[in-house]
Order: C-alpha cells, then sequence, then structure tokens
C-alpha cells in the first residue's frame, strides 16, 4: 500500500457542528502532518506528528485539534468553525520523523465547507 | 521577502514548446528541494527532488545552485497534459527534535495549449 487516503473527500457543516477528518496511511511513514490549502495559495502548514508527538504547531486556533491514535492514523476534530475555514484540508506523511528531509506524499484532501 | 519566490506566471506555452520554471530561495541552511505539480483540486505530487549535481527524468531537468539559492526547472517538448501548478518546495533544516518543514512558493501555473 503506498498511498495516503483521505475520508471524507467532501464536508459541509454548520459553525456549531463537530466532525473529524481521517487521514491513514500503512507505508510505515513516521511522520504525518496536516495542512490547510486555500484556492490559488499553496498549502499551509498546521501540525506535524513525528513517532506519534505533536512536534510542531503552526499557531493553529484551538478549533481545530489534532490527534494521532497511533503510526498510520491521523484525525482533526473540527469544532466551532468559521466560513473561512473553508478549504481543502490536506494529510501527508515522510518516511521517518525526527531529523528528516524526505519528500512528503500527499492524501487527497478533504474539501471542507462552513456554513 | 517570502522565504520561497517562484516566477508568478502563468506560462501559456504551445505543445513541443521548452519551458523553464525559477525559484530562488531565502535560507541557505536548507537541505532538500523539490517540485511538486498540483492539478486543479487534487493534492500536491511529487514529481522530482533536485540535487546538487543536477537531476533529468525524461522530459523534466532540474538544476540547483546552492551558491545563488536557486533552483530550476526546465519542461521539454510540452505535452498537454503538463498543464497544472508546479510548487518549488524547500525543506528547511528543522529545530531540534522537529521534522523539517515543507516550504512552498506560490506556484507557478502551466497551460500548454494544443
Amino acid at each position: 500500500d503506498t498511498e495516503v487516503t483521505q475520508t471524507p473527500k467532501h464536508l459541509v457543516m454548520g459553525m456549531t457542528n463537530k466532525k473529524s477528518l481521517k487521514c491513514e496511511q500503512h507505508m510505515g511513514h513516521r511522520a504525518m502532518y496536516w495542512y490547510k490549502q486555500k484556492a490559488k495559495k499553496p498549502p499551509e502548514l498546521m501540525f506535524v506528528y513525528s513517532y506519534e508527538k505533536l512536534s510542531i504547531n503552526e499557531s493553529v486556533p484551538s478549533r481545530f485539534s489534532p490527534e494521532c491514535p497511533n503510526s498510520s492514523l491521523l484525525n482533526l476534530h473540527l469544532h466551532a468553525l468559521q466560513p473561512e475555514d473553508s478549504a481543502l484540508y490536506l494529510c501527508a506523511s515522510t518516511p521517518r520523523g525526527g531529523l528528516s528531509y524526505n519528500e512528503q506524499f500527499f492524501g487527497p484532501g478533504t474539501r471542507l465547507t462552513v456554513l | 521577502r517570502k522565504e520561497v519566490e517562484q516566477d508568478p506566471g502563468p506560462f501559456n506555452v504551445p505543445e513541443g514548446a521548452t519551458v523553464a520554471f525559477n525559484c530562488t530561495y531565502s535560507n541557505s541552511a536548507s537541505q532538500s528541494f523539490f517540485w511538486y505539480r498540483q492539478d486543479c483540486r487534487k493534492e500536491p505530487k511529487l514529481l522530482m527532488s533536485v540535487y546538487s549535481s543536477g537531476n533529468e527524468d525524461g522530459r523534466f531537468t532540474a538544476q540547483l545552485n546552492r551558491a545563488s539559492q536557486y533552483i530550476s526547472l526546465l519542461i521539454r517538448d510540452s505535452k498537454l497534459s503538463d498543464s497544472a501548478t508546479y510548487l518549488c518546495v524547500v525543506n528547511n533544516e528543522p529545530g531540534s527534535g522537529n521534522t523539517g518543514k515543507l516550504i512552498f512558493g506560490q506556484g507557478t501555473t502551466l497551460q500548454v495549449k494544443p
């Protein structure tokens, strides 16, 4: 299995809803990432997990809450989002955590719309 | 100044043309360099890593000049299917205990026309 999968593909939620995005990889990669991408902009890093520990939080608002239950799975819990949070949410993984300079492999993303 | 800067684009070229994209980065401690390709409403996909000695993959050639902090991508014999946004990406030296962070350029859009 050489891919990163993400569910759901599309999500529409209201500002009072709680939802979760899921990312999975079975390549044995030890670092996983969440990015947010707005139209015609590059991906912006949100969180990095290295060896299942939160390594980087790019000052993301607390309405986004990441979770890494095991080395293959990464979740992003969403609560009380704003319409400006509508974007493509991308998950990525890389073979090694720690001091890693490897390329990252991206999942297909979840397109989120907040009403 | 942005950490990674690319040609603004868009580039509109006919099939068969040769097109070159340029990119500069500001952090001299950057360790790894990549070109990613992103199709409309899809995820970024690795096109190629960029090595100091330069590297080629079919019609694609990547060059790195560490002294000038400059990266390039050359596409020869452009195909319609090459139409996409090309992202110049740099992996900076991480802080102690941290995984390296990918820093993305703004991307250059290429449109290859028949």
